[in-house]
Formats: structure tokens, C-alpha cells, sequence
């Protein structure tokens, strides 16, 4: 059972706009928060790994927020390329669960020229 | 390239058959993940085994099992295999089981493609 709301589904910006994506997941028991980036025809890659409240973490252009007391993350990325073109995927792990993740359906992004 | 391995890229079997999927982790990872994705469904996890031993179980069904070996490398056995199973399998590894704050490294995954 999927436990973990992604928004929107998909997104499509034009190259140099910024854009964010919403990651809703349960709070209670809350161990870590996982951003994963999986391109077409690739394995799925991790951008970020969160554990604090109020957590955020930052890779170039992409970034990350985390409340856990409310149970959400928002991904940022800031003036949108062309290869930033991928879905983009939360997941959320909970101890004595062997810390598998539990997955959304992912954001898929596409920044066109 | 994660350094995870997994054997074959694609697969194409007949209803009602018996495959196996392996899975070599990183250099240096004992743990190893399970997951499944099929058509709209988000990544679902199946099984993990850390060291050799099953660790964790998700939303497998009894027709699959899998197993670690010594050498770390794993394997996932699906059989009497039906239509629905038709599916992107990822193993995934990370280098110890008592930390969810670890990251998971995903192979390229298997497409199997039951007819």
C-alpha cells in the first residue's frame, strides 16, 4: 500500500524557469525521506537522503525541504535545464521494516528549450 | 553506473513458467533490495536480505522467492508466472541494513514481459 502522495503527476517548464514538487508522506513513525531522479531508459538515482525536521539539502541547482511534523517535502530546482528532464521520485523508509522504501509515483518533469 | 548488476536486461517468458532474475550488489554492500514496477504503479518493494538472511518481506507473492548468497550476489525467483507479472524488477544495495538514512543504489533492472 502506497503511503506516499506525490504532486503534480507531471510538470512541463521551459528551460530557465524555476519549479518545485510536493511530497506528502505518514508522519507517525518517521525515519528518513529519500528524493530519488530516475531518467528514461536509467536506473533511478538518489538527489537526497533526510532525517531531521526542518532539514535542507542542497546538490547545484536542486534542493530539498523537510518537515516531519507535518509529514511533507518539497523539492526545488532553480532555473530548469533541458537535462534536468526525468521523473522524480519520494520515498519514505520506517524502522523494524528492514528500511525498505516505500515509494510515490514520482513527478515527471520536462523542461523543453 | 550505480555498480550494481543485474542479469538479464530483458527477459520474455510464456504464462505459466519459471525465471530467475540475479542481482550483483555494490562492492562492499551486504544488503540487498527487491523491487517491482509495473504499469502505473509506483516502485513496490518485495524482499530484502542483509548478509545472507532474509530481513524484510513487502508485497511478494508466495509464487516468488528469493535468496542471497554468500558471495552477496542474489536472486529473485518468480514462478507460474502470469500475465500481470509482466514488470520492471530493480535490485538495489546499500552498504548496511540498520540505517534507513543510507541510500539505496539501483541496478538497471530487469524488464520481464510475460506473454
Amino acid at each position: 500500500i502506497l503511503n506516499v502522495e506525490q504532486s503534480p503527476q507531471s510538470l512541463h517548464v521551459q528551460e530557465g524557469d524555476s519549479t518545485n514538487f510536493t511530497c506528502s508522506f505518514p508522519s507517525s513513525n518517521f525515519y528518513a525521506l529519500h528524493w530519488y531522479r530516475w531518467e528514461t531508459a536509467k536506473s533511478p538515482e538518489a538527489l537526497f537522503v533526510m532525517t531531521l525536521n526542518g532539514d535542507e539539502k542542497k546538490k547545484g541547482r536542486i534542493s530539498a525541504t523537510l518537515n516531519t511534523k507535518e509529514g511533507y517535502s518539497y523539492l526545488y530546482i532553480k532555473g530548469s535545464q533541458p537535462e534536468d528532464s526525468a521523473t522524480y521520485l519520494c520515498a519514505f523508509n520506517r524502522p523494524n521494516s528492514g528500511y525498505a522504501l516505500n515509494f510515490g509515483k514520482g513527478t515527471s518533469l520536462l523542461v523543453t528549450p | 553506473d550505480s555498480g550494481v548488476t543485474q542479469t538479464p536486461k530483458h527477459l520474455i517468458t510464456a504464462t505459466g513458467q519459471r525465471v530467475t532474475l540475479r542481482c550483483s550488489p555494490r562492492s562492499g554492500d551486504l544488503s540487498v533490495y527487491w523491487y517491482q514496477q509495473s504499469l502505473d504503479q509506483g516502485l513496490q518493494f518485495l524482499i530484502q536480505y542483509y548478509n545472507g538472511e532474509e530481513r524484510a518481506k513487502g508485497n511478494i507473492l508466495e509464487r516468488f522467492s528469493a535468496q542471497q548468497f554468500p558471495d552477496l550476489h542474489s536472486e529473485l525467483n518468480l514462478s507460474s508466472l502470469e500475465l500481470g507479472d509482466s514488470a520492471l524488477y530493480f535490485c538495489a544495495s546499500s552498504h548496511v541494513s540498520g540505517s534507513g538514512a543510507n541510500e539505496q543504489f539501483f541496478g538497471p533492472g530487469t524488464r520481464l514481459t510475460v506473454l
